[in-house]
């Protein structure tokens, strides 16, 4: 019963460098997205998709690349880490367009 | 892009009181949603309104959505110790040529609760 699951959990960049988070759902959703919760702010769209090859800029984009090769997977990449981009990252998925999103547990990022 | 201004940000209640929280917007909303987060976790949704009016009710949870579309609230009666958490409104639009929809959140309400 995994739903979403993305890893890692947690992480510590330094200014610069990159990394991948990972995000993947088994239950079959051809919606994917990706959100970051700064405290006290909501959740912000990074990027989504609608199925496999289709990826698209949500509201706030900059500084993060995705892809979608796969209907499982959407992982997020991070090229040039940035104190900015310090936050709790989420993954979600949805069986339908406008339909309950389902969330991964989070993979919270600091950058020093 | 829309703003969701949702209060209060957070409230200290005692256990078996009754708590309400609300959204307001300046930009009309075809869906609400309610989110509830617990700690270290990811959201998860509690209620979803389709239609202007609407009002839906899940266990000790009610929700509205207002007859402007541009309002909800959430009420949740006899408040227990596992009610604590972030609970986050969310607002519905169509993405511009994409099929899909993006979801505009509050900044949540962190609710406490005394026992």
């Amino acid at each position: 019963n995994a739903g979403v699951t993305q890893t890692p959990k947690f992480r510590i960049l330094k200014i610069g460098q990159s990394m991948t988070l990972q995000c993947t759902q088994d239950m079959n959703h051809n919606y994917m997205y990706w959100y970051r919760q700064d405290p006290g702010m909501g959740l912000k769209l990074i990027y989504y998709s609608v199925g496999a090859g289709i990826t698209d800029k949500g509201e706030v984009p900059n500084g993060y690349n995705v892809s979608r090769s796969t209907t499982e997977d959407f992982p997020l990449r991070l090229e040039l880490a940035a104190p900015s981009q310090t936050s709790v990252y989420f993954c979600a998925s949805s069986y339908r367009s406008g339909g309950e999103l389902f969330f991964g547990e989070g993979s919270r990022l600091t950058v020093l | 892009g829309q703003q969701l201004n949702q209060s209060p940000q957070s409230m200290f209640i005692q256990e078996g009181e009754d708590v309400s929280m609300n959204c307001t917007s300046s930009s009309i909303f075809n869906t609400w949603l309610w989110y509830k987060q617990d700690p270290g976790e990811g959201p998860v949704l509690l209620i979803a309104l389709y239609k202007a009016g609407e009002l839906t009710s899940n266990g000790r949870l009610t929700a509205q959505f207002g007859i402007t579309r541009k309002d909800s609230f959430l009420n949740i009666s006899a408040s227990i110790p596992s009610d604590v958490g972030i609970y986050f409104c969310a607002g519905q639009l169509p993405l511009s040529g994409a099929g899909s929809y993006q979801l505009t959140f509050g900044k949540g309400t962190k609710l406490s609760v005394i026992p």
